[in-house]
C-alpha cells in the first residue's frame, strides 16, 4: 500500500469548514483513499472513501486532486464532537492482498 | 448495527503469562485484523486472517500469534507475555472484495498492561 503524509495537527472553529490534507504521491491505480477518525478513547470509526471522484456523505466530503497524490477531507460545518485523530490512508483493490497501515493521522482540534 | 466485540476493556497480567485477547464480529466478514496502538506510532499491524484457519503476518508480528477457528471470532496469543506489550490493541474487520467492502469496523480496544 502507498504511503500517506498528513499535518500532525490543525485546529478549526466550531461551526466552521475543516480541511484535512493528505499527501499520498505514490498511489497507484488500484488503490481507493479512506479516511477515519478515532476519538479518545474509541476505536477508529470509517468515515468516507474514494477512488478517483469527488465523494460525499453524512459525514463529510472527499476532495482528490485529478493526479490522484493528493485528497482533502472536508467537514462542512465542524462542531466540538468532531475533535479526533484522523487518518488517511490508502488500500488496493483486491483483499487478499490488503493490509491498512495507519501513520500518525492530523489531530483536529475543534474549538468553540 | 454493525459490531465488533472485544471481549476486556482493561487487561492487567504478569510478565510471562500467556494472554488471550478475543475478538468476535457479527458481520459475517471475511476479514479480520489486530492492530496495536502506541503513542507516536499510531496503528500498527500484528496479524490478518482472510478466511478461517487463515493468516498472514502483518508489519509487527513477533511476539505474537493468532488463531482463526471459526469465521466470527479471531484470536490474538501472547504466549509469554513481555512489558513491552503493554499497549492497546485494536481488533478490526471488513467484509473483503474490495472497494467499499474494504471498510474497516473496529472494536473498542482492550489495554493492556503487562507488569
Amino acid at each position: 500500500d502507498a504511503k500517506t503524509t498528513q499535518p500532525p495537527s490543525m485546529d478549526c472553529a466550531e461551526g466552521r469548514a475543516a480541511n484535512l490534507p493528505c499527501n499520498h504521491s505514490t498511489i497507484s491505480g488500484n488503490e481507493y483513499v479512506y479516511w477515519y477518525r478515532q476519538i479518545h478513547s474509541q476505536g477508529p470509526q470509517y468515515i468516507i472513501h474514494g477512488l478517483k471522484n469527488n465523494e460525499t456523505n453524512e459525514m463529510a466530503s472527499l476532495i482528490i486532486t485529478e493526479d490522484r497524490k493528493s485528497s482533502t477531507l472536508i467537514l462542512p460545518h465542524a462542531t466540538l464532537r468532531d475533535t479526533a485523530v484522523y487518518y488517511c490512508i490508502v488500500r488496493v483493490y483486491n483483499t487478499n492482498a490488503g493490509k491498512s497501515t495507519f501513520g500518525d493521522g492530523t489531530t483536529l482540534t475543534v474549538k468553540p | 448495527d454493525v459490531k465488533v466485540t472485544q471481549s476486556s476493556r482493561y487487561l492487567v497480567k504478569r510478565t510471562g503469562e500467556k494472554v488471550f485477547l478475543e475478538c468476535v464480529q457479527d458481520m459475517d466478514h471475511e476479514n479480520m485484523f489486530w492492530y496495536r496502538q502506541d503513542p507516536g506510532l499510531g496503528l500498527r499491524l500484528i496479524y490478518f486472517s482472510y478466511d478461517v484457519k487463515m493468516k498472514e503476518k502483518g508489519d509487527i508480528p513477533e511476539g505474537y500469534s493468532v488463531s482463526r477457528e471459526k469465521k466470527e471470532r479471531f484470536s490474538l496469543i501472547l504466549e509469554s507475555a513481555s512489558t513491552n506489550q503493554t499497549s492497546m490493541y485494536l481488533c478490526a474487520s471488513s467484509a473483503g472484495g474490495g472497494g467499499t467492502n474494504e471498510k474497516l469496523f473496529f472494536g473498542s480496544g482492550t489495554q493492556l498492561s503487562v507488569l
